[in-house]
């Protein structure tokens, strides 16, 4: 089956910490996305990458780093640097980045305390 | 900059039909969406329009836009207890090359 996995569903860290956030896709997309998403609010972007090698950053990407060394991998790190972390992230994917269908992973819920 | 807007919150009793409506700001928008999140879980991708059409319809659901009014509505017909989950509008725009979403539309579908 083809779609795009997140792990952990749940993660929970102490204030301080860094921690990554798995994101895989076995699509064949090129394109991949990291979303944030708290309550009552919709998706906010904190970064892309278009292709293998190469990111951009998003609207909220301060306290954040992601890599991007292979097609189906992108992996985000929320560092400690990250004034409020505690946030359901989705990560995305679409076949092109201007062909603009993003499919969805299931999410990971981080709590931060 | 780009804007989508939302209204948060729609109930209605099972078997009617939902109208949940969005309405955005740039017209240079090419490609608008709807996707549909129940609770926990990501975002499913249930349709989406291309601005220079004015319906789209797919099975239960129907998008209409109102290019004019910069408006967008997902109808849902026949809606069922299932339907209840958030609903975000969200469209593309070319410039910056990313998908601005709404807040999001939680459908709450009373039995």
């Amino acid at each position: 089956d083809g779609g795009i996995t997140q792990s952990p569903k749940y993660l929970f860290r102490k204030e301080g910490q860094n921690v990554t956030l798995s994101c895989e896709q076995n699509l064949n997309h090129d394109a991949m996305y990291w979303y944030r998403q708290d309550p009552g609010q919709g998706l906010r972007l904190i970064y892309y990458s278009q292709i293998v090698n190469d990111f951009q950053k998003g609207d909220i990407a301060e306290g954040y780093s992601v890599s991007r060394e292979k097609k189906e991998s992108f992996p985000l790190t929320v560092t400690s640097a990250q004034k409020n972390p505690t946030a359901f992230y989705l990560c995305a994917s679409s076949v092109r980045s201007d062909r603009y269908e993003q499919y969805f992973g299931p999410g990971t819920r981080l709590t931060v305390t | 900059g780009e804007d989508v807007e939302q209204s948060l919150f729609l109930s209605v009793r099972e078997g009617d039909s939902s109208v949940i409506n969005c309405t955005y700001t740039d017209s240079s928008s090419t490609y608008l969406y709807w996707y549909k999140q129940e609770p926990g879980a990501g975002l499913q991708l249930l349709t989406y329009i291309f601005s220079n059409m004015d319906m789209k319809q797919d099975q239960r659901l129907t998008v209409l836009l109102n290019k004019k009014d910069k408006h967008l509505s997902l109808r849902i017909a026949d809606t069922q207890t299932g339907d209840s989950a958030i609903y975000f509008c969200a469209g593309y725009y070319n410039q910056g090359g990313k998908l601005i979403f709404g807040q999001g539309t939680e459908l709450s579908v009373k039995p």
